[in-house]
């Protein structure tokens, strides 16, 4: 099975700081993703990426920053971080080899900013 | 606003009864992939329809997909208590790539 692993499940952090949320999948998979889910929301994308070094903002990539520089993981940075941004944090990934090419998540990060 | 969204918000019913849960989305679409969300979890993917099906199976799972009237249903049949969860719908307009675009979601609960 896929596994979309994410650093943390919780993290406290305060108003300005630099935080930096990973993730890792065991998949090869060319294609991750950083979403946030809110309630009323959904889950609204971040930041994507084809491949290694590439990335292209998704719907609301204000506020954030992402790094790929191996395959396997793809950081999201709040580069001065703030209140509006606590929120949960969904990372997936997926292929174009696989059938249906579905997205493969990983348990979330649920990011609380003071 | 989401080019996906769920109807009902919120839904309860008895465990063994039916489950309907609809998506309606606004521009035309490649695909579009129901995905369940357990509390506290990630989502897992259930079933994806492509834009020339009607309808698909998978086990007690059944979607169907009106591309005239952009909208879709998940029928999930003789429900479990282990159905509880989230459900959302995603589309991909998006010809050769994988972006999802994701809605608001229903939060199914089955009552033992």
């Amino acid at each position: 099975d896929v596994k979309v692993t994410q650093s943390s499940r919780y993290l406290v952090k305060r108003t300005g700081e630099k935080v930096f949320l990973e993730c890792v999948q065991d998949m090869d998979h060319e294609n991750m993703f950083w979403y946030r889910q809110d309630p009323g929301l959904g889950l609204r994308l971040i930041y994507f990426s084809y491949d290694v070094k590439m990335k292209e903002k998704g719907d609301i990539p204000e506020g954030y920053s992402v790094s790929r520089e191996k395959k396997e993981r793809f950081s999201l940075i709040l580069e001065s971080a703030s209140t509006n941004q606590t929120s949960m944090y969904l990372c997936a990934s997926s292929s174009p080899r696989e059938d249906n090419q579905p997205q493969h998540f990983g348990d979330g990060t649920r990011l609380s900013i003071l | 606003s989401q080019q996906g969204e769920e109807d009902p918000q919120a839904l309860s019913i008895q465990e063994g009864e039916n489950a309907t849960m609809n998506c309606s989305y606004k521009t035309s679409i490649n695909n579009l992939q129901w995905y369940r969300q357990n509390s506290g979890r990630g989502l897992v993917h259930l079933i994806l329809i492509r834009s020339n099906e009607r309808e698909k199976h998978s086990g007690r799972l059944r979607v169907t997909l009106d591309t005239s009237k952009k909208s879709s249903s998940l029928l999930i049949t003789a429900s479990r208590a282990a159905d509880t969860a989230s459900y959302f719908c995603a589309t991909d307009a998006n010809f050769g790539n994988e972006k999802l675009t994701f809605g608001t979601g229903t939060r199914l609960t089955i009552i033992p």
